[in-house]
């Protein structure tokens, strides 16, 4: 069965440094989101994509971050400036259609020191 | 601002028995939500599924409840399985507004032998 596939599995980073986060999505999806779930929180919305362009995003979403579809393929966030609160597992998702179930890559586990 | 709830941390049942998660919602305009099912280190599988329009969706071992006038919904698994150890997340959206979903903190079920 296709998956969502993340890499790195980690990442650890320093404070101010700049990380990129990398989604491969099911290749016939067309929406493609990221989440987050900080250590013993909910898993928390952070930016849907769409057509090439960003269709949603939340407050946790500001400045520092960013998205890409740069090829066919990838779904990239970046995170400018991280910060420590930053450290969460970050999932990539991508549905075939419009409010169709989520399929969740198997996240990246960001830690910021 | 908790629009999804889910106040049980935690929850352990029998092999064989029934399990029961619950979830609440406060946003009156949901009107379609899943359950997704969390084992360590992968992302978050969509289970099952339950528009506003219906009260009850069933799958195999797994029924979804809907009671919209008391804003809750209850996963029921039955028989419950080793397997079935895993963290249980209630979400839910608005089909004709939002693409994204809410998700709740999430349940952890244990079934034991």
């Amino acid at each position: 069965e296709p998956e969502v596939t993340q890499t790195p599995s980690h990442q650890v980073t320093q404070m101010g440094q700049e990380v990129i986060l990398r989604c491969v999505p099911i290749s016939n999806h067309l929406y493609f989101y990221w989440y987050r779930q900080i250590l013993g929180q909910k898993v928390e919305f952070l930016v849907s994509f769409y057509n090439n362009e960003i269709s949603e995003k939340s407050e946790i979403f500001d400045d520092q971050f960013s998205v890409e579809r740069p090829d066919g393929s990838n779904f990239t966030l970046k995170i400018r400036s991280t910060k420590l609160e930053d450290s969460a597992m970050y999932f990539c998702a991508s549905s075939k259609e419009y409010n169709s179930p989520l399929h969740f890559g198997n996240g990246t586990r960001l830690t910021v020191t | 601002d908790q629009q999804v709830k889910q106040n049980s941390p935690s929850l352990s049942v029998q092999e064989g028995r029934i399990s029961i998660l619950n979830c609440d919602y406060t946003n009156s305009m949901f009107d379609y939500f899943l359950w997704y099912k969390k084992y360590p280190a992968e992302g978050p599988t969509f289970l099952i599924s339950i528009s506003s329009i219906k009260d009850k969706n069933e799958d195999g071992r797994f029924t979804v409840f809907l009671n919209k006038s008391a804003k809750h919904l209850s996963l029921h698994i039955v028989p419950s399985q080793p397997g079935d150890s895993a963290v249980y997340f209630c979400a839910a959206g608005v089909d004709s507004r939002d693409d994204k979903i809410i998700f709740g903190k999430g349940t952890r079920l244990h079934i034991l032998p």
